[in-house]
């Protein structure tokens, strides 16, 4: 069974850009989850999906925005990029038929801000 | 708030010793305790779980240990290889109406051949 795919893998933008990245989950999974990486502040949640409904947000500013399509697979949007958006964004996916299932990740997208 | 706390944050062992990586979290609503392990360039992989009805979970080399009176719970790893260098997550996730997880720190495990 292929795994959580992400696209871009790399991502180079400057401030005040915007950027969408992908997701696809690992066949029949139907939740979502999104986090932001960065070596100051380790492995951060920013929201999750399910069944094409956010489940749950933490806590960073409404540029970030995230979506999931019916096939389940989710894409994250950040507008009016800043430098410090510069991380690793990974995507991680469950069956979430209940609360607290597996999460499997992807490879992450890095975006660098210039 | 909920946290997680990681020690220690890195971690150095002679190839074939045993590695012991500890967390503490905050909440004691949490039931679903993970451990991820993360190689160079890659995201992170699941390694091992346990969740709060079980006091120690083992899979070969790896084991997790949970004591939910005192609100932690260890990763070990035994007869070390150099292939088990990575960087090392907890996690604990709170079952309830808002599915959370918080991760800890991460500990830089280097085996040492």
């Amino acid at each position: 069974k292929a795994g959580v795919t992400q696209t871009p893998r790399y991502l180079i933008k400057t401030r005040g850009q915007q950027v969408t990245l992908s997701c696809s989950p690992i066949s029949g999974h139907r939740s979502v989850s999104w986090y932001q990486q960065t070596p100051g502040q380790g492995l951060q949640f920013l929201f999750e999906y399910f069944s094409e409904t956010q489940r749950n947000k933490g806590n960073f500013p409404g540029r970030f925005s995230g979506r999931q399509f019916s096939n389940s697979r989710s894409e994250m949007n950040v507008s009016t990029l800043e430098l410090g958006d510069s991380a690793l964004y990974l995507c991680a996916s469950s069956l979430a038929d209940t609360r607290g299932e597996t999460q499997y990740f992807g490879p992450g997208t890095r975006l660098l801000v210039l | 708030g909920e946290n997680v706390e990681q020690h220690p944050s890195t971690l150095s062992v002679q190839e074939g010793d045993s590695a012991v990586i500890k967390c503490t979290y905050s909440d004691s609503a949490s039931n679903y305790f993970p451990w991820y392990k993360q190689e160079l360039g890659k995201g992170p992989q699941l390694i091992i779980d346990i969740r709060s009805n079980v006091g120690e979970k083992k899979d070969q080399r790896i084991a997790v240990t949970l004591n939910k009176t005192a609100k932690h719970f260890s990763l070990h790893i035994t007869e070390t290889q150099p292939e088990d260098s990575a960087v090392y997550f907890c996690a604990a996730i709170w079952d309830s109406s808002a599915s959370k997880i918080i991760f800890g720190s991460g500990t830089r495990l280097s085996i040492r051949p």
